[in-house]
């Protein structure tokens, strides 16, 4: 099992809350990503940080906003969460200094937006 | 567009029988993975393959890569009801290093 969480694992929220989920990891990985996967499809890269201070929008455009303050915390928000956004959300972590970029994942956020 | 292309996209087999996925991909590679996600679960790795490389085995899993047809191939043996879950392919290219996740392969093992 990876040293990666992530909290809540199921989340129900009306439209126009604000939320936030959260990513930690006791590797001290300095990469971690974020990545939303709807039921049986592949995942998407929403956002991404090499490091402390560091964050990167992926492929998918996303209205969620990231953080990276500490290495082993990278919170997600959606200031306001609409039924679009009803998604698994997935977090993952990597060592750079490693060339294989393996990732490891938390056990994922499953959001409904009602 | 999605680097990797898993097919078949749902497979069913009997407890004991051999399942095999592959992975297509577009455009040239520093190595290719496969990860494993069980329903309602994260993703965990199975096995990393160069793109120097051409086989590799890890217990009951079996890769292979054609650099030259731009494909890989995932081979479980002796399958059992565990390896129920679906299974991505993932390609790492130039110098980013993140890697590109296919749609994933939904393997059903009936016991």
């Amino acid at each position: 099992e990876a040293d990666i969480y992530q909290t809540p694992r199921y989340l129900v929220i009306g439209t126009g809350k604000k939320i936030t989920l959260e990513c930690s990891q006791t590797m001290g990985h300095d990469k971690m990503y974020w990545y939303q996967q709807d039921p049986g499809m592949e995942l998407h890269l929403i956002h991404y940080s090499y490091g402390v201070n560091s964050t990167e929008k992926g492929d998918l455009s996303s209205e969620s906003t990231v953080s990276r303050i500490r290495t082993e915390h990278f919170p997600l928000t959606l200031e306001s969460a609409r039924p679009s956004h009803t998604s698994q959300y997935l977090c993952a972590s990597s060592d750079p200094r490693r060339s294989t970029d393996t990732q490891y994942f938390g056990p994922g956020t499953r959001l409904t937006v009602l | 567009s999605q680097q990797g292309e898993e097919d078949p996209q749902a497979l069913s087999i009997q407890e004991g029988e051999n399942a095999t996925m592959n992975c297509s991909y577009k455009t040239s590679i520093n190595n290719l993975q496969w990860y494993r996600q069980n329903s309602g679960r994260g993703l965990v790795h199975l096995i990393l393959i160069r793109s120097n490389e051409r086989e590799k085995h890890s217990g009951r899993l079996r890769v292979t890569l054609d650099t030259s047809k731009k494909s890989s191939s995932l081979l479980i043996t002796a399958s059992r009801a565990a390896d129920t879950a679906s299974y991505f392919c993932a390609t790492s290219t130039g110098g980013s290093y993140i890697p590109t996740f296919g749609r994933g392969t939904s393997l059903i093992v009936h016991p």
